[in-house]
This record gives C-alpha cells, sequence and structure tokens, in this order.
C-alpha cells in the first residue's frame, strides 16, 4: 500500500548548527504534505506544509523542499536550537492524513 | 480562539467500563478527526467527520463509537476496551473551505492518555 516514510529515526545536532530531516513517500498523486513537531506530551503542532505545485517553501528558520521526481521531501532547521528538540512527522494529505514514521531531533547544547 | 481542548488529560479505565473522550474547537473547523498514538509511533488515523457526518472509519473496532453532537463538539464513546487499547488519543480540526475536508492544516488537542486495566 501507499506509505509515507523517514529515513532517519533519531537526528542529533549541535546547538547552532543547521538540521536537516528527511521524508520519503510513496504516492506519486499526492499533492499536499504538512511537517508537524511533537514535543513529548503534547498534540502534534503544525510547522510548515507545501503543496504540489511548490519545490520551496520558507518559514521563520525552517525551510520545506519537495522533490516530486523522486518523491521526497525535506525538513531544514537554521541555527537548531534546544527548543526544537522534539519528534518530527511528515504528512500526506492525499485523501486522508497519513504520517510518515517520525524522526527524533535532538538538540545537544 | 485556535486551541483544540480535549477532556480527561488522563483516564484509567478497566475493560468492562464505559467512558467517553471530549473533544471541543471554537475555529470554526468543519472537520474533526480521532488519532490513536501509541509510544514512539505516529499518529494514526481513526475517525474522520466532515460537516458533522462520519466520511471515515479506518475500520476501528465497534468498542470506539464517536460522535459529533454538533460543529464543535466530538466525542469518543469507549466500552469493553481492551490493554492494547491503551494509547494517547488526539482530537484534530481542520477548516473544510476546499472539496477535500483535509485538504487544510489540523489543529491537534494535547491528547488524552488512556491506561485500559
Amino acid at each position: 500500500g501507499e506509505s509515507v516514510g523517514l529515513h532517519l529515526p533519531t537526528l542529533s545536532v549541535q546547538e547552532g548548527d543547521n538540521s536537516i530531516i528527511n521524508c520519503a513517500y510513496s504516492n506519486s498523486a499526492s499533492d499536499y504534505f504538512i511537517w508537524y513537531k511533537q514535543e513529548s506530551g503534547k498534540g502534534p503542532q503544525f510547522i510548515i506544509d507545501i503543496r504540489s505545485n511548490m519545490d520551496k517553501r520558507q518559514g521563520q528558520r525552517v525551510t520545506v523542499l519537495l522533490n516530486k521526481t523522486v518523491k521526497h521531501l525535506s525538513l531544514q532547521i537554521a541555527a537548531t536550537q534546544p527548543g526544537d528538540s522534539a519528534v518530527y512527522f511528515c504528512a500526506d494529505t492525499y485523501q486522508k492524513v497519513t504520517f510518515g514514521t517520525g524522526t527524533k531531533l535532538q538538540v545537544i547544547p | 480562539d485556535t486551541e483544540v481542548t480535549q477532556t480527561p488529560k488522563h483516564l484509567v479505565m478497566g475493560m468492562t467500563n464505559k467512558k467517553s473522550l471530549k473533544c471541543e474547537q471554537h475555529m470554526g473547523h468543519r472537520a474533526m478527526y480521532w488519532y490513536k498514538q501509541k509510544a514512539k509511533k505516529p499518529p494514526e488515523l481513526m475517525f474522520v467527520y466532515s460537516y458533522e457526518k462520519l466520511s471515515i472509519n479506518e475500520s476501528v473496532p465497534s468498542r470506539f463509537s464517536p460522535e459529533c453532537p454538533n460543529s464543535s463538539l466530538l466525542n469518543l464513546h469507549l466500552h469493553a476496551l481492551q490493554p492494547e487499547d491503551s494509547a494517547l488519543y488526539l482530537c484534530a480540526s481542520s477548516g473544510g473551505t476546499s472539496g477535500r475536508a483535509t485538504y487544510n492544516e489540523q489543529f491537534f488537542g494535547p491528547g488524552t492518555r488512556l491506561t485500559v486495566l
């Protein structure tokens, strides 16, 4: 069946460095993706989204890149801070919302 | 108000109990969702309500019974649960302004941590 998955389950980054979290999807018809951040004990929080008519979208310290050719998207966090420590999920919203397996980001002070 | 609230925050119940989880939003969203999340796993979709009608049931066992009394409220009635149903239950809502209710950012509540003994 269709799936959305992540390459790395855990990512450790030094404070101040940039973080890159990757996600692969398999449904070529998927046209809208969301990145969520989930801190311990909380529900997922929207970070940024991207539609399939775009290759790149920037927010505050975050950038999402979409490569439809290889069905891959990534979340880039600039100048990673301790408050960025969380689990990050990509989500594919085609027909229903399907979350990827998640990447735990650990920021080393 | 851009918040989704859920009650209770924690719930412990026996396998013969009947309980309900409640979710509320006042953002005018017309799509509401229930998710189940086990530890270190992504949320798994259970139900979707679109304009107060059940539009998606992800083959959830009948011991889980959703209800949408109005556009702001979503309940999940629990009966005869099993220990493996212990999880974080998340409610979410999204605007349904396009033809596809899920085609928008979902706002999540903090969840109800359910333990079934």
